[in-house]
């Protein structure tokens, strides 16, 4: 079954350091998603993306978020200066359809620790 | 506004009771759909139903069942006879106004005990 992957699992970074998520998505989906969930609290929606280009933003998703589909098949997250608030787990989600008759799947997640 | 509620924080159970965990949902939308997501310890989130606004007819899958009651803007989940592998939170998610983004509950962490 068609599925979701994110790398790495578990980062460790130092405050202040640039991080990078990476998530593969299903290969025939069209609309990518990045949520976190910080330890303990509710999934929140941080952006999304449609033909190259952010077709959403939330307000946690401020300057030092970016997303990029670099190559067709990878859809990364990057921070460029991690704060310790940014400590969560960080979900990728893909779906065939933008609208709501088809459900996303999610990967299994990268926890990020800033220390 | 979009908003869920899941006014359970924690319920516990022993092995092969059943349970039902509440959901309930505000939306500017007069169609929609409604998710119930699983999260494992392990941390992934595991889809388990999407509903359309327009079904209001009960689910059944296995020991999962869902109850839709429009009238009261509630979509409850209930577990037959649970196990210890239910044991995870589980959030209750709806689609923001216009847009594909999911809102989420605060999530309900249901514990089966042996």
């Amino acid at each position: 079954e068609p599925e979701v992957t994110q790398t790495p699992s578990h980062q460790v970074t130092q405050m202040g350091q640039e991080v990078i998520l990476r998530c593969v998505p299903i290969s025939n989906h069209l609309y990518f998603y990045w949520y976190r969930q910080i330890l303990g609290q509710k999934v929140e929606f941080l952006v999304s993306f449609y033909n190259n280009e952010i077709s959403e933003k939330s307000e946690i998703f401020d300057d030092q978020f970016s997303v990029e589909r670099p190559d067709g098949s990878n859809f990364t997250l990057k921070i460029r200066s991690t704060k310790l608030e940014d400590s969560a787990m960080y979900f990728c989600a893909s779906r065939f359809e933008g609208a709501m008759n088809t459900e996303a799947f999610f990967g299994q997640g990268t926890r990020l620790t800033v220390v | 506004a979009q908003k869920v509620t899941q006014a359970q924080t924690e319920i516990s159970v022993v092995e092969k009771e059943d349970v039902t965990l509440d959901c309930v949902y505000e939306t500017r939308d007069t169609t929609y759909y409604l998710f119930w997501y699983k999260q494992p310890p392990s941390g992934e989130l595991v889809f388990l139903i999407r509903r359309n606004s327009f079904d209001e007819q009960n689910e059944i899958s296995g020991r999962y069942s869902w109850n839709f009651q429009k009238s009261t803007s509630s979509f409850n989940f209930t577990i037959t006879a649970s196990q210890v592998v239910d044991s995870a939170v589980y959030f209750c998610a709806l689609p923001s106004y216009n847009t594909d983004k999911l809102i989420f509950g605060t999530g309900t962490r249901l514990q089966v005990f042996p």
